[in-house]
């Protein structure tokens, strides 16, 4: 069955750097775009960036363009989240998800991981 | 860029009503129109794509309508389990917005 395991979340002081990784299983990985969606707490949800099924297009929202890259390991099958420069503002739970076939969506989801920017 | 506002906030029903939740797009999204439900604690879940299309697994009493910048999520018969945050969302490769949910709750 088609699993997204979020890991790399924790309590970081701002204008520090945390690395947040998505590993995936039960599908072929390397066919699907894949993004990174987050939640601050109590709140809704906020699409963060994409990338492509062979890493090689990649989109941000622009509350974290230059701040964050998204990458992909098709090898091992493996997202990953390279936050710098964190503020505040980006405490939140960050989910990856699967682009479902045909643009119809996000179909999969990881359990999330929490990332507290705090002094 | 593109705004979707969704409405009401907050919805109060009871079993077996019909619940209806609109989301508006500042401007014309074609088909690309997504519905979650969210309950708390977890991943937000996918019931239906491309404004209508049903999910697989997903039970029928959801319903996803419209186009352009109108859209609309009918569910047809509350259930216990259907008492959770529903979020809209307008998609394409590059980016995509989530409207800012509607929490359904128990009347």
């Amino acid at each position: 069955q088609v699993q997204l395991v979020e890991s790399g979340g924790g309590v970081v002081q701002p204008g520090r750097s945390l690395r947040l990784s998505c590993a995936a299983s039960g599908f072929t990985f390397s066919s699907y775009a894949m993004h990174w969606v987050r939640q601050a707490p109590g709140k809704g949800l906020e699409w963060v960036a994409v990338i492509s099924y062979d890493g090689t297009n990649k989109y941000y929202a622009d509350s974290v363009k230059g701040r964050f890259t998204i990458s992909r390991e098709n090898s091992n099958n493996t997202l990953d989240l390279q936050m710098h420069s964190l503020r505040p503002d980006d405490t939140s739970v960050y989910y990856c998800a699967r682009r479902a076939p045909g643009a119809a969506g996000y179909d999969y989801w990881g359990q999330g991981t929490l990332v507290t920017v705090s002094s | 860029d593109i705004q979707m506002t969704q409405s009401p906030s907050t919805l109060s029903a009871s079993v077996g009503d019909r619940v209806t939740i609109t989301c508006r797009a500042s401007q014309s999204v074609t088909n690309w129109l997504a519905w979650y439900q969210q309950k708390p604690g977890k991943a937000p879940k996918l019931l239906i794509y491309k404004a209508s299309s049903l999910e697989s697994g997903v039970p029928s009493r959801f319903s996803g309508s419209g186009s352009g910048t109108e859209f609309t999520l009918t569910i047809s018969s509350l259930q216990p389990d259907d008492f959770a945050t529903y979020y809209c969302q307008q998609y394409n490769f590059y980016s995509s917005i989530f409207g800012q949910g509607t929490k359904v709750e128990i009347k």
